[in-house]
């Protein structure tokens, strides 16, 4: 089945900064990759998501990148607020079901 | 709108209780989804009803009984739980039931088993 690594498991960054979450993938057959924010107390919410004919997506401050060649897909925040603060997770879709990654604590220090 | 209504928000039972968790989505999605999530860990898949009928279930143990009454209710009925079932149980829905379509999830129930 897929394997999905996440990197880093937590980041720290400076109101204002950028912040970049990585993830790898194991199934080349994997062809929608969703990235969740989570907060404290609440469930995942999709805040940009990708599929295996796009190289990249923008949304105002976020973007994620795929390279289907090294099976990695990455999410990217710029100007950092302190309402980004949350665990983010990666996905990548397998034959019947979403494989998350284990998650990243993005603290945003005003 | 892209809301996943569940009730109750928190749940308190005992081992010998039996309870039901409620999901309820009005997006005309036909793929409804169980997951449980354990604090700092991603979610975990138990099961996924596509039109209606179950068409996964991860091993999950029979204590742990689904039901999809309409394409918009989903039930998750629980009965002799075990401490260790305590978690964050999330329902999720997706336009249809394969991995290749946004799946949005509910704001869950915290369940604590005493």
């Amino acid at each position: 089945g897929e394997n999905v690594e996440q990197h880093p498991s937590t980041l720290s960054v400076q109101e204002g900064d950028s912040a970049v979450i990585k993830c790898t993938y194991s199934d080349s057959a994997s062809n929608y990759f969703p990235w969740y924010k989570q907060e404290l107390g609440k469930g995942p919410q999709l805040i940009i998501d990708i599929r295996s004919n796009v190289g990249e997506k923008k949304d105002q401050r976020i973007a994620v990148t795929l390279n289907k060649t090294a099976k990695h897909f990455s999410l990217h925040i710029t100007e950092t607020q302190p309402e980004d603060s949350a665990v983010y997770f990666c996905a990548a879709s397998g034959s019947n079901q979403f494989y998350f990654g284990t998650g990243t604590s993005l603290t945003v220090i005003p | 709108d892209t809301e996943v209504t569940q009730t109750p928000k928190h749940l308190v039972m005992g081992m010998t209780n039996k309870k039901s968790l409620k999901c309820e989505q009005h997006m005309g999605h036909r793929a409804m989804y169980w997951y449980k999530q354990k604090a700092k860990k991603p979610p975990e898949l138990m099961f996924v009803y596509s039109y209606e009928k179950l068409s996964i279930n991860e091993s999950v143990p029979s204590r742990f009984s689904p039901e999809c009454p309409n394409s918009s209710l989903l039930n998750l009925h629980l009965h002799a739980l075990q401490p260790e079932d305590s978690a964050l149980y999330l329902c999720a829905s997706s336009q249809v039931g394969t991995a290749n379509y946004e799946q949005y999830f509910g704001p869950g129930t915290r369940l604590t088993v005493t």
